[in-house]
């Protein structure tokens, strides 16, 4: 069975500190891929990124950076310099790329982040 | 207008009454779906249609009734809820079913009373 676990349920940080958001997936499957996903307070989801199961390079992305690590089945989501807007809820999600060849995407719990001024 | 629009914003019903929601995407996408989101779990995936055609009931009570009239349109007809339905339920749509990237809506925010 394929698992999403995102164990920090809410997280709080003032403006200016650096924060990891930590992902925890299950699956048996040797393809597979990550995402995640932001929620600002006006509900929409918004796409942040997509890592396949094959390419454990991290990236960055101006002030995002994700690190995947295989050995320990993780996708972990830094913020550097945090900053208010980034208050919201952040979302991990997995798929399997042909699970009846759509995005059946399953999303871990989240993680709310509150970042003060 | 851009993206995915999701109408009413807020809805409170009660457990007798037949109401729906309504999505629509700007986007030029070919598949819509429906999640639920209720508060302490995780997003649940409701319903799939690509090119109008339903391809995903993820074992939804039939209280849950969908319609994808085109690709651009998309409904939840519901009726006679029980309060646990009350959640955020959320459109989205994507280009294909090939791991595009999501497009969600804003939400409407149900309550069942």
């Amino acid at each position: 069975a394929q698992k999403v676990t995102q164990a920090q349920t809410e997280i709080s940080v003032v403006e200016k500190e650096d924060v990891t958001l930590d992902c925890v997936y299950e699956t048996r499957d040797t393809t597979y891929y990550l995402f995640w996903y932001k929620q600002p307070p006006s509900g929409e989801l918004v796409f942040l990124i997509r890592r396949n199961s094959f390419d454990e390079q991290n990236e960055i992305s101006g002030r995002y950076s994700w690190n995947f690590q295989k050995s320990t089945s993780s996708f972990n989501f830094t913020i550097t310099a945090s900053q208010v807007v980034d208050s919201a809820v952040y979302f991990c999600a997995l798929t399997l790329p042909f699970s009846g060849g759509y995005n059946k995407l399953i999303f871990g719990a989240g993680t709310r982040l509150a970042v003060h001024p | 207008e851009t993206g995915v629009t999701q109408t009413p914003r807020h809805l409170v019903m009660g457990m007798t009454n037949k109401k729906s929601l309504k999505c629509e995407q700007h986007l030029g996408h070919n598949a819509m779906y429906w999640y639920k989101q209720s508060a302490k779990k995780p997003l649940e995936l409701m319903f799939v249609y690509n090119f109008k055609e339903q391809t995903e009931n993820n074992s939804v009570p039939s209280r849950f009734s969908p319609e994808c009239p085109n690709s651009s349109h998309l409904f939840l007809h519901l009726h006679t809820l029980q309060p646990e339905d009350s959640a955020l339920y959320l459109c989205a749509s994507s280009q294909d079913l090939q791991l595009t990237p999501l497009h969600f809506g804003n939400g409407t925010r149900l309550t069942v009373t």
